[in-house]
């Protein structure tokens, strides 16, 4: 079953207006969660990571103004894109980090995603 | 130069057919590598996951890791329509941050 829970899948927005995208944790508790952004036929790029009950740590050349984060608890965090514009159209992933003692090391899970259009 | 480099594609095959896909990287603090499928408008789903050089096999799935070489594969074994995907090889070091290739679309041809 899905490890994480992404909110809403679809959304379209009017141009200058905020949207709000959630990200669940549903098997485990996630104290670290990264969002993405992939635009049609590129990879994924990292925007932010999340940290549970701090400041997210923003990537270069990602507005933190624009696209707010907050984690509020050990199973959400919320990615808001603010005052949102056409060029924001983009597809939205995030996805939370599991610690595997088998590897000492970790894997990483990602939501569904989020389509955001503005119009 | 990017940190991961990976054929967009598109690759297609008959079914059944053996699918190798690869990526190379550039940065030698690279210690874990995981490859991804995507299907269209959908999240990536984790497929393999590998720590350091080796091979690792899942059923019809095998992911190759050669440190050495800084290369990465991931071969699909009697590959079926459903198989259809874009793929994407991604990696870290000692901190959090994956790295992503561009993705390969693969189309499986029945």
């Amino acid at each position: 079953g899905a490890v994480v829970s992404q909110h809403p899948s679809w959304v379209i927005c009017k141009s200058g207006t905020s949207v709000k995208i959630e990200c669940r944790s549903l098997d485990f508790q996630a104290t670290t969660m990264f969002w993405y952004r992939q635009f049609p036929k590129q990879s994924l790029m990292l925007m932010a990571t999340s940290n549970e009950g701090s400041k997210a740590t923003y990537e270069q050349g990602v507005e933190k103004d624009k696209f707010l984060i907050n984690h509020a608890s050990l199973t959400l965090s919320t990615l808001t894109v603010t005052s949102a514009h056409p060029e924001d159209s983009s597809f939205y992933i995030c996805s939370v980090r599991q610690r595997s003692g088998a590897f000492s090391g970790n894997t990483i899970y990602f939501g569904e995603g989020s389509w955001l259009t503005v119009v | 130069q990017k940190e991961v480099e990976q054929d967009p594609g598109p690759l297609s095959v008959p079914e059944g057919a053996i699918v190798s896909l690869n990526c190379t990287y550039s940065n030698s603090a690279f210690q874990y590598f995981m490859w991804y499928r995507q299907y269209s408008r959908k999240g990536p789903e984790l497929l393999m996951y590998t720590y350091s050089s080796g091979n690792k096999e899942d059923g019809r799935f095998t992911a190759q890791v050669d440190k050495s070489s800084k290369y990465i594969s991931l071969f699909i074994r009697d590959s079926q329509p459903s198989d259809s995907a874009t793929y994407l090889c991604a990696m870290r070091g000692g901190n959090e941050k994956l790295t992503f290739g561009t993705g390969t679309r693969l189309t499986i041809i029945p």
